[in-house]
């Protein structure tokens, strides 16, 4: 069974770059699916930042697309997530989920909060 | 592209029937059956409960269901039980390879 386990630090300074890993296990990236970031500002909804597929190019929010990078790493079988220049409205709960089968985002990580803060 | 409107909250009593609206433009909701909705509860990652409108992925009750008419996609929810007590948002593809554009989210609360 597909698992999704997301970590990074929990603060990063007012414009700095947070990094965020996606660990897989179950199943092999490689393999199918595109892989992505969704987050979820405190108490606010929810917010597609970008995915990517297998050997393929990334997609991203347009609102986010000058500042967001998102990568793979086969041997790792990890999926990565930079934001650049970041200020306290990065400040969330991020989630790594994949959009698969099912034209949707059907499996999802635990999530990890990042706190935007000097 | 602006998030899709949800009603901030709805409720029912246990064995009602509750409906959230989520509407969009004809850009997104309008465009594609590609119309999901995902169960939240406190603490824990959204749930997929309903893809391409109206379907239900394995496992997920029967009494979930999903319909659109034009620019609005609707979540019914029937046999209200205690559990589904939740927030739920919806989203639509938008095109141009924009995966997801989300509703503002219901809160859905068992009376």
């Amino acid at each position: 069974q597909m698992q999704l386990q997301e970590s990074g630090p929990g603060r990063v300074k007012p414009s700095e770059t947070l990094s965020l890993i996606c660990d897989v296990s179950g199943y092999s990236i490689s393999s199918g699916y595109y892989w992505g970031w969704i987050r979820q500002s405190p108490g606010k909804g929810l917010e597609w930042m970008g995915s990517i597929y297998h050997r393929g190019i990334p997609y991203y929010n347009p609102s986010l697309m000058s500042r967001v990078t998102i990568s793979e790493d086969t041997s790792k079988n990890q999926i990565s997530l930079k934001l650049s220049s970041v200020t306290a409205a990065d400040t969330a709960v991020y989630y790594c989920a994949t959009y698969g089968d099912y034209d949707a985002f059907d499996n999802w990580g635990q999530g990890t909060m990042v706190t935007v803060s000097s | 592209q602006s998030a899709l409107t949800q009603p901030p909250s709805a409720s029912g009593s246990p064995g009602q029937s509750v409906t959230i609206s989520c509407t969009g433009t004809s850009s997104d909701v309008g465009a594609y059956n590609f119309v999901s909705w995902y169960q939240q509860h406190p603490g824990r990652a959204p749930k997929l409960i309903i893809y391409d409108v109206t379907k239900r992925p394995s496992g997920v009750p029967t009494r979930f269901s999903g319909s659109k008419s034009g620019n609005t996609a609707s979540l019914t929810v029937s046999g209200l039980q205690a559990e589904d007590e939740a927030d739920y948002y919806c989203s639509s593809y938008a095109g141009n390879n924009h995966f997801g554009i989300f509703g503002t989210g219901t809160k859905v609360t068992v009376l």
